[in-house]
């Protein structure tokens, strides 16, 4: 089974500043993958980044950056430079290689504000 | 660019009524996926498809069937919708591990 954990509670950041969002998970498959969405108040769900669990380096998209600790079960987000657009909800996902089940957290609240 | 597209954004119907969600995609993905979200529950797996007429079940299939005799297109059919369908409703598609998502669709069952 999988699991993502997020419980950060709802965030207000600064406008050009940093932010990261937490996620740690469990599962017992030894490949899998992990994604960030994006989904802001419109609905749909963008997906922003992707990290895979034999990949020795984080990802980067853009602002976007995956921090990555394989050892502790965590793939936190980092957006850099916030933007007014980036208040959304959050969600990560994990996946096994080769099944597209994904399994999502709860999501983390942002909003970016001037 | 991909891009999956949803039939309504919102849609409004009766208890009892039988409901037709329909999704297109245009990547020519082998698989295709039905959610629905609600909150504080988050994202939950109903229906998906590795292929044309081939589907699988999701986590919450009750209640639910779907359809898929285009690799394009997906349907999800509430048979007698309930009170309790009433959500949000997102449809995915993938080729390799990332799944894309449509715009949704809100709907109400009253």
């Amino acid at each position: 089974a999988q699991k993502i954990t997020q419980t950060q509670p709802g965030m207000f950041v600064q406008e050009k500043e940093a932010v990261t969002l937490d996620c740690t998970y469990d599962t017992s498959d030894p490949s899998y993958g992990l994604f960030w969405y994006k989904q802001p108040s419109s609905g749909e769900m963008i997906f922003l980044i992707y990290q895979g669990s034999y990949d020795q380096q984080n990802a980067t998209e853009g602002r976007y950056s995956l921090n990555f600790q394989k050892a502790r079960k965590s793939a936190n987000l980092v957006i850099s430079a916030s933007q007014l657009g980036d208040s959304a909800m959050y969600f990560c996902a994990l996946g096994p290689y080769g099944n597209n089940r994904l399994a999502f957290g709860k999501g983390n609240q942002v909003v970016v504000i001037p | 660019d991909v891009k999956v597209t949803q039939s309504s954004r919102y849609l409004v119907k009766r208890t009892g009524e039988k409901v037709f969600l329909e999704c297109v995609q245009d990547m020519d993905h082998e698989n295709m996926f039905w959610y629905r979200q609600d909150p504080g529950l988050g994202l939950r797996l109903i229906y998906f498809s590795y292929d044309v007429k081939m589907k699988e079940k999701g986590d919450i299939p009750e209640g639910y069937s779907v359809s898929r005799e285009k690799k394009e297109r997906f349907s999800l059919i509430l048979e007698s919708a309930s009170t309790n369908q009433t959500s949000m409703y997102l449809c995915a598609s993938s080729w390799e591990e990332t799944q894309y998502f449509g715009p949704g669709t809100r709907l109400l069952v009253l």
